[in-house]
């Protein structure tokens, strides 16, 4: 059973441009959540997606990033314009169902904004 | 709004020796918490999840304490090994209806010396 697949593992970019990160849940996992890691500072949570439907965006910057979970295919958080403060590893796990399971996490995508 | 803590940032001890590693949260009204293991480049593990009505977890030389009045819990590794080495994060949810919205503490980096 793989585990969450994350890619690109590691992403550059230049100041403008926009990212994509991608992630595909474990097998039977239908809830999806987004973490930031920053340079030296701990995990954040950004967003929390099902299948279709945005659940928490709580954490999300308001502007240029945005995230979405498709019926079908992996869940995308995009990231418009970037700028060098967006450099930072971004974490996907996910979950079989709200309950008590704990999160599956992938190895993340590391964005360097250059 | 919640917050994480772990103290110390970072720990160095000889092999064999055990090795306790505290976080404490300031509202002490959570639904559960959970222990990760992180190696350098790569994602979260899951170790321990201990509910909020629980005093303690163990999973073979781990050990997780849960004190929900006093905000705290303790991670006991018994016996530590080289592989050991790694940054250990707490983190908290707060309500089953928040899903696996989780506020992390910034790690705890341990070497385990041979």
């Amino acid at each position: 059973n793989a585990g969450v697949m994350q890619n690109p593992r590691h992403l550059v970019r230049r100041r403008g441009q926009e990212a994509r990160l991608r992630c595909s849940p474990m097998k039977g996992h239908s809830h999806v959540y987004w973490y930031r890691q920053l340079p030296e500072e701990g995990l954040k949570f950004m967003v929390y997606l099902q299948k279709e439907n945005i659940i928490d965006e709580s954490g999300m910057p308001k502007e240029r990033f945005s995230a979405e979970f498709p019926k079908e295919g992996p869940s995308i958080l995009r990231i418009q314009q970037v700028v060098r403060g967006d450099s930072a590893a971004y974490f996907c796990a996910s979950s079989p169902q709200k309950g008590n399971s704990p999160l599956h996490f992938g190895n993340g995508t590391r964005l360097t904004v250059t | 709004k919640q917050e994480v803590t772990q103290i110390p940032a970072a720990l160095s001890v000889p092999e064999g020796e055990n090795l306790v590693l505290n976080c404490s949260f300031t509202d002490s009204a959570i639904y559960n918490l959970q222990w990760f293991r992180q190696d350098p480049g790569k994602g979260l593990t899951s170790l321990l999840l201990i509910q909020s009505s629980q005093r303690e977890q163990t999973s073979g030389r781990l050990n997780a304490s849960l004190d929900k009045s006093s905000g705290r819990s303790t991670l006991y590794i018994a016996a530590s090994q080289p592989g050991d080495s790694a940054t250990y994060l707490c983190a908290v949810r707060q309500s089953k209806a928040a899903g696996n919205k989780l506020t992390f503490g910034g790690g705890t980096r341990v070497l385990v010396k041979p």
